[in-house]
């Protein structure tokens, strides 16, 4: 069935460092991804999506690009904030209306002053 | 235009009982889904509802179940309550586009459920 991979955590770096959560995904067909994010406290929010194969989703300085050949999507930040430290969750959605959700395990991120 | 709204934001139970929660979608989103994040991490998805019908349901005992209602809005409850069920439960609403599901998912805050 349908499942999404995503880096095991915590991962824990250091204020302006690069940051590299991955995520692969298998799925029949080829569906919609997205990361969401779960600031402290709070609820899931969505941080980027692709739609199709090579689109490249960003928002708030994080991008991650919708790789068909290695079913891959990965999230990438070059210099990361205190404030970025949160859960990040790397979810496929299959084009049907029958479709689950399928959410990666979360991934925690702490970032260090 | 007021987000995903859930109740109560905390609940506290004794093993056996009965809990009930309650989902809110944006207005205009006919699809609810429900989750369980158990740990602090991990979602666990339960129900999702459309139109008033449940299309799809994750792997939990038939003592979970719910509903949604002619305004969208839903109930999920769990009954005959076990120590195992504490976690938070997140509602999340969709505008479900036919069968283009590209959709973006909208969270409430949650339902922290207690059970002693």
């Amino acid at each position: 069935g349908d499942s999404v991979t995503q880096m095991e955590g915590p991962v824990t770096l250091s204020e302006e460092a690069f940051l590299t959560i991955n995520c692969t995904y298998t799925a029949t067909g080829y569906p919609s991804l997205f990361w969401y994010v779960q600031y402290p406290g709070e609820g899931l929010q969505l941080l980027l999506k692709a739609t199709k194969a090579d689109d490249k989703g960003s928002n708030k300085g994080f991008e991650a690009t919708y790789r068909k050949e290695t079913t891959s999507f990965h999230l990438e930040k070059g210099s990361v904030q205190v404030s970025d430290s949160a859960v990040y969750f790397c979810v496929s959605r299959g084009y049907s209306s029958a479709s689950k959700i399928i959410f990666g395990s979360g991934t925690r991120l702490s970032i260090r002053p | 235009e007021a987000g995903v709204t859930q109740s109560p934001t905390h609940l506290i139970k004794t093993r056996g009982q009965q809990a009930t929660l309650r989902c809110s979608p944006i207005s205009g989103h006919t699809s609810v889904y429900w989750y369980q994040q158990a740990l602090g991490l991990g979602l666990q998805f339960l129900l999702w509802y459309d139109e008033g019908e449940e299309r799809n349901r994750g792997n939990f005992p038939p003592r979970f179940s719910g509903r949604q209602f002619p305004n969208y809005s839903s109930e999920l409850n769990v009954n005959a309550l076990e120590l195992e069920d504490s976690a938070l439960y997140l509602c999340a609403s969709s505008l479900e586009s036919g069968g283009a599901n590209t959709g973006e998912l909208f969270f409430g805050e949650g339902s922290r459920l207690t059970v002693l």
